[in-house]
């Protein structure tokens, strides 16, 4: 099975950039999507099919993919950006498409 | 505006079923080319896809709970419905239900989540 891998922890100082990886093989032939969670919610998608933004998400989020990696990068970080962050892609095989999350990423804002 | 909202016993007994609906509001669950979702979080820790039911009925679960769950729709109420057979305290989790809308595959639409506890 398809296997996503991201760093248990990030930690940035407002103001600064974060960069968030999602490791996987090949993933660069794959649309990844980032959800961003905060404590008692439910996840916020934040960034779809690798580097576009849903409407109402700040220009500062933005996403890259190529390679074995993707990455999710906040710009100008805030202390409202702190939460967890998942990655996800849809995996093809024997005829079914299933989804796939990494294991999410904390953001802390020092 | 498609709205998602779980409904279900916060408390099972452990070997009993878990039932959990999800009403749609704002749209069709009959609408093509959405994948109806439930997804897990167990206490502290990441997103566990359970498996989705297709606009065209067809279903696909995670191998490592296929044995135990079954969703379904019920296009007469606008809902689709999750259940999660022979419980243990290990199901204990916030269960969500959410589905892909205006941006692509990706799931934009969530329910609030609904937390289940398997205790006797």
């Amino acid at each position: 099975s398809y296997v996503l891998t991201q760093p248990p922890s990030v930690s940035v100082a407002p103001g600064q950039t974060a960069r968030i990886t999602c490791g996987g093989n090949n993933i660069g032939s794959k649309s990844v999507h980032w959800y961003q969670q905060k404590p008692g919610q439910a996840p916020v998608l934040v960034v779809y099919d690798d580097s576009d933004r849903p409407s109402g998400i700040p220009e500062r989020f933005s996403g890259s993919n190529s390679g074995n990696t993707a990455t999710l990068t906040i710009s100008r970080v805030e202390a409202g950006d702190e939460a967890d962050y998942y990655c996800q892609v849809w995996d093809s095989s024997s005829d079914h498409r299933h989804v796939v999350f990494g294991g999410g990423t904390k953001l802390t804002v020092l | 505006q498609v709205q998602l909202q779980e409904s279900g016993p916060g408390l099972v007994k452990p070997s009993q079923t878990l039932s959990l609906t999800c009403t749609v509001s704002g749209g069709s669950i009959s609408s093509g080319g959405y994948y109806w979702s439930w997804i897990r979080q167990h206490p502290g820790k990441g997103l566990e896809w359970i498996g989705y039911i297709y606009y065209s009925g067809s279903t696909y679960y995670n191998p490592s709970l296929k044995s135990r769950v079954t969703i379904s729709v019920d296009t007469s109420k606008n809902q689709f419905s999750l259940k999660l057979s022979s419980v243990t305290a290990a199901d204990t989790a916030v269960y969500y239900c959410a589905s892909d809308g205006d941006y692509g595959d990706a799931f934009d639409i969530w329910g609030q989540g609904t937390m289940v506890t398997v205790s006797s």
